[in-house]
């Protein structure tokens, strides 16, 4: 069973406006989550990450919340840009591992 | 080369052949990482080496064999894969392994097995 899901795997959004991409995770021992973009033929790139003793952090146009009691945990992306477009995948960190999700195909328009 | 780089980037092979997989970092890390991504499927932790001790596996068939010569390289021997093997492998390493520890990936080699 899948303890980090991203239930939509694709999202289209206008240029300039906000993107919010989701996950959810089952397992209530992790503590640590980090987003990854990827690009066709190029490995994952790390994007952002937030540690279970804060709800929020932010870099730039990016912000990651983190809601510990519904285990669930959003990326925003704004204002969203073209060269956004990509795969977003959430982890969640266990021990030396990182659980992935299957990934959200973000894509923007101008 | 800078970052985490991956040798070849596709490769097809019978499930009679054997070849290996290369990744190298040029990071100074001491932990490195082999990783499955199946279609459909969320990436898979296969394996995790620490200052070239195997640390972690995930249950991985004995098909697939790492090998890790120094904290730069790191290879995957593969041999009588099956065709569901098929997927994308990737690389990646961190300074250590603990947790806490963002992990830098390569671009991965896409295997089919035939």
């Amino acid at each position: 069973d899948q303890q980090v899901k991203q239930n939509s795997p694709s999202l289209s959004v206008q240029e300039g406006r906000i993107s919010i991409l989701n996950c959810d995770y089952t397992n209530s021992m992790f503590d640590y989550f980090l987003w990854y973009k990827k690009y066709p033929a190029e490995g994952p790139t790390f994007l952002i990450s937030i540690s279970s003793i804060k709800d929020k952090n932010e870099d730039g146009r990016f912000t990651v919340f983190l809601n510990k009691s519904a285990k669930h945990l959003s990326l925003h992306i704004v204002p969203s840009q073209p060269g956004d477009s990509a795969v977003y995948f959430c982890a969640a960190q266990a021990g030396t591992a990182l659980i992935f999700g299957k990934g959200t195909t973000l894509s923007v328009s101008s | 080369e800078t970052g985490v780089t991956q040798t070849p980037r596709h490769l097809v092979m019978g499930m009679t052949n054997k070849k290996s997989l290369k990744c190298e970092q040029h990071l100074g890390h001491n932990a490195m990482y082999w990783y499955k991504q199946s279609a459909k499927k969320p990436l898979e932790l296969m394996f995790v080496y620490s200052l070239e001790e195997r640390v972690e596996n995930n249950s991985v068939p004995s098909r697939f064999s790492p090998e890790c010569p120094n904290s730069s390289h790191l290879f995957l021997h593969l041999h009588t894969l099956q065709p569901e093997d098929s997927a994308l492998y990737l690389c990646a390493s961190s300074q250590d392994p603990g947790p806490r520890e963002t992990q830098y990936f390569g671009p991965g080699t896409r295997l089919l097995v035939l």
